[in-house]
């Protein structure tokens, strides 16, 4: 069975303050791991994705295989980060079926 | 090109009634499914389909029932609402399956009261 946990349902920073949501996994195989987002009043995107290890909007994610987890950071938040933020898992088998975390509000204070 | 459309937006019904959530998509996406958002519990897949006349259960099926007659249209049933099925259903399309193909749709907000 495949599962995604975000330990923090909610997170408080202020601008230009590091932030770190955390993503731990639990699955046998290799997964595919994302991060998605949700805007206020927007409909759910993905951010980003392990597989293209790149930055979007001063994000990155690395795939921590040991520790099994994925945690999103940006070394300096800004106000319009904050949203709703999901991990989320695909096994290797699953066919695009997508396994999502709890979800973290992420709130930038000015 | 509308992307991903969801019908209605909000909607209130009794304990009992049924219903169908709209879902079409103008983008030839051969990958439909429908997810419930509940706090506290994420997104979790309640149905998908990976074509026309090929549909399968996700996590959560209990409850709705879905077809998929067309490329484009994916609805999803309530055959009989529970106070359990309030939530905020999202409809996403992908070609398929793959995620960095994935929309969504804006999201329809059940309350069974």
């Amino acid at each position: 069975a495949q599962r995604v946990t975000q330990p923090e349902k909610l997170l408080s920073v202020f601008k230009g303050a590091p932030v770190e949501l955390k993503c731990n996994y639990s699955y046998s195989g290799s997964p595919e791991l994302f991060w998605y987002v949700q805007y206020s009043r927007q409909r759910l995107q993905l951010l980003l994705r392990h597989i293209s290890r790149e930055s979007i909007k001063g994000f990155t994610a690395d795939l921590n295989k040991g520790e099994t987890s994925f945690h999103l950071k940006k070394p300096f938040a800004q106000e319009e980060d904050s949203a709703m933020y999901y991990c989320a898992l695909r096994g290797g088998t699953s066919y695009g079926k997508l396994t999502f975390g709890q979800g973290t509000i992420l709130t930038v204070h000015p | 090109n509308a992307g991903v459309t969801q019908t209605p937006k909000f909607q209130v019904l009794k304990t009992g009634q049924s219903m169908t959530l709209q879902c079409a998509q103008d983008m030839n996406h051969e990958y439909m499914s429908w997810y419930r958002q509940d706090p506290g519990m994420g997104l979790r897949l309640i149905h998908y389909s990976v074509g026309a006349g090929i549909t399968d259960q996700g996590e959560v099926p209990n409850g709705y029932n879905v077809s998929r007659s067309t490329t484009e249209d994916f609805p999803l049933r309530l055959l009989s609402a529970a106070p359990s099925q309030t939530s905020v259903y999202f409809c996403a399309s992908s070609v398929g399956g793959r995620p960095d193909t994935q929309y969504f749709g804006p999201g329809t907000r059940l309350t069974v009261l």
